[in-house]
């Protein structure tokens, strides 16, 4: 596979409350990239976490979203007071270092009701 | 800024003709390219990517892009389609001159369907 896993597959909330996405790039300490996608649309850059550097944030769409990698591996994307705009497949992708190609999960399937 | 184009929202073909999938970008400098595909339900795959030297790159299951850098393009082709290529596919394109993070600007994709 792509060497990253995702979970949930799917998850539908209800207009208002949290969820937490998590993305485990299997292979570890790679650089990791979490996107949007919207229904058939393309994918939109949220965040990007390298090492111990600070992560670039400026794809975040707004102060609802945060995202955090621990020990430079597993990353959690949360999504406070979800709102319906925000119903998308997120998906993360690892790159390994000294490569330009990314690999990607297989997605989270947001539904906000 | 860096930006990339898929001008088709969808591409028809029969199973057997050849396959082409539009791509063109901006950058400011040398770009980096890429092609992704993705199936229903699933992430999205590697195919192939464009970094330097020849401009013709071959990648998996048997698809091929050619870089044109006077037409600032990245067409992807295959000889023969297959009903199994029948996807969504990205183009994604890197300025590695104003971008050392790696981020990847998509294109919107284009639809292929293969038809029997």
């Amino acid at each position: 596979g792509a060497g990253v896993s995702q979970s949930p597959s799917n998850k539908v909330t209800e207009k208002g409350k949290d969820v937490e996405l998590r993305c485990d790039p299997i292979s570890g300490h790679t650089a990791l990239y979490w996107y949007r996608q919207r229904l058939g649309q393309g994918l939109e850059f949220l965040i990007y976490f390298q090492g111990n550097s600070a992560p670039d944030k400026s794809g975040l769409p707004s102060d609802r979203f945060s995202a955090e990698r621990t020990g430079g591996s597993v990353s959690t994307l949360t999504i406070q007071r979800t709102q319906q705009e925000d119903s998308a497949v997120y998906l993360c992708a690892r790159r390994e270092r000294g490569e330009s190609e990314q690999y990607f999960g297989p997605g989270t399937r947001l539904t906000v009701t | 800024a860096q930006s990339v184009a898929q001008p088709e929202d969808q591409v028809n073909v029969a199973e057997g003709n050849p396959l082409t999938v539009k791509c063109t970008y901006s950058v400011s400098g040398n770009p980096y390219l890429f092609w992704y595909v993705q199936y229903p339900n699933r992430g999205l795959q590697f195919l192939l990517k464009y970094i330097t030297g020849d401009n013709l790159v071959k990648g998996s299951y048997g698809f091929e892009a050619e870089f044109n850098k006077s037409q600032t393009s990245f067409h992807l082709k295959k000889p023969s389609a297959l009903v199994s290529d029948s996807a969504l596919y990205f183009c994604a394109v890197r300025d590695p001159a104003t971008d050392s993070w790696g981020k990847l600007q998509f294109g919107a994709g284009t639809q292929v369907v293969v038809t029997p």
